[in-house]
């Protein structure tokens, strides 16, 4: 079946600009995660939902940052004001439950100049 | 502290050989998983393999396995046969029952070559 999809696949943007970046889950998957890659590094948790729950925020890094899903499905990640430091491959992951292996999306690559 | 060190940034293994990637975890939740994922040039996340801190034996799936010492807080992934299409990052990851519940933890990863 399909897997987690996100778009743009590259987002190249000035600095101060507002960036919203899309994560489409795997069907049926209720637990959503937005994780940050910066260059060369490992993976730094951002957010999490679980269906109608209130989601996670405990790793977003400001009050920059914000996600919100809709009917349980669709997330879409949105950055205010960007800055330098914002660039980054931002990685959606989803699984059927909080407590099954997550599955990972392609990531989108943003560039701040 | 980190909950999650890779120790190898780099290793290399000759085509058709075995490898071991090493992990190691600090945690204090008696419920935990260990994940290992692979990051190809492409960059996305491919799971690899799971394993529980109450699973009995160690985890194996087609040519990966873990080598899960509990006491020892490690949990290495062992790749037999290595073949061109292994060459990219691995990541260890873990998720604690209840202080990390919600996430996943990574470790800073190690970059691996495999030579024909």
């Amino acid at each position: 079946g399909a897997g987690v999809s996100q778009s743009p696949s590259n987002k190249v943007t000035e600095k101060g600009k507002d960036v919203e970046l899309r994560c489409d889950p795997i069907s049926g998957h209720t637990a959503l995660y937005w994780y940050r890659q910066s260059l060369g590094q490992g993976l730094e948790f951002l957010i999490y939902f679980q269906g109608n729950s209130a989601p996670d925020k405990s790793g977003l890094p400001s009050d920059r940052f914000s996600a919100e899903r809709t009917g349980g499905s669709v997330s879409t990640l949105t950055i205010q004001r960007t800055q330098q430091e914002d660039s980054a491959v931002y990685l959606c992951a989803s699984s059927s439950t909080r407590e099954e292996t997550q599955y990972f999306g392609p990531g989108t690559r943003l560039l701040v100049l | 502290a980190q909950k999650i060190t890779q120790t190898q940034p780099g290793m290399f293994v000759q085509e058709k050989e075995a490898v071991t990637l090493d992990c190691t975890y600090d945690t204090s939740d008696p419920s935990y998983g260990l994940f290992w994922y692979k990051q190809p040039s492409s960059g996305e996340m491919i799971f690899l393999i799971y394993q529980g801190s109450y699973d009995q034996q160690n985890a194996t799936e087609g040519r990966y396995s873990l080598n899960f010492q509990k006491a020892r807080k490690s949990a290495n992934l062992v790749i037999s046969a290595s073949q061109l299409g292994d060459s990219a990052m691995y990541f260890c990851a873990m998720r604690e029952a209840l202080e990390s519940y919600n996430k996943l933890i990574f470790g800073a990863g190690t970059r691996l070559a495999v030579h024909p």
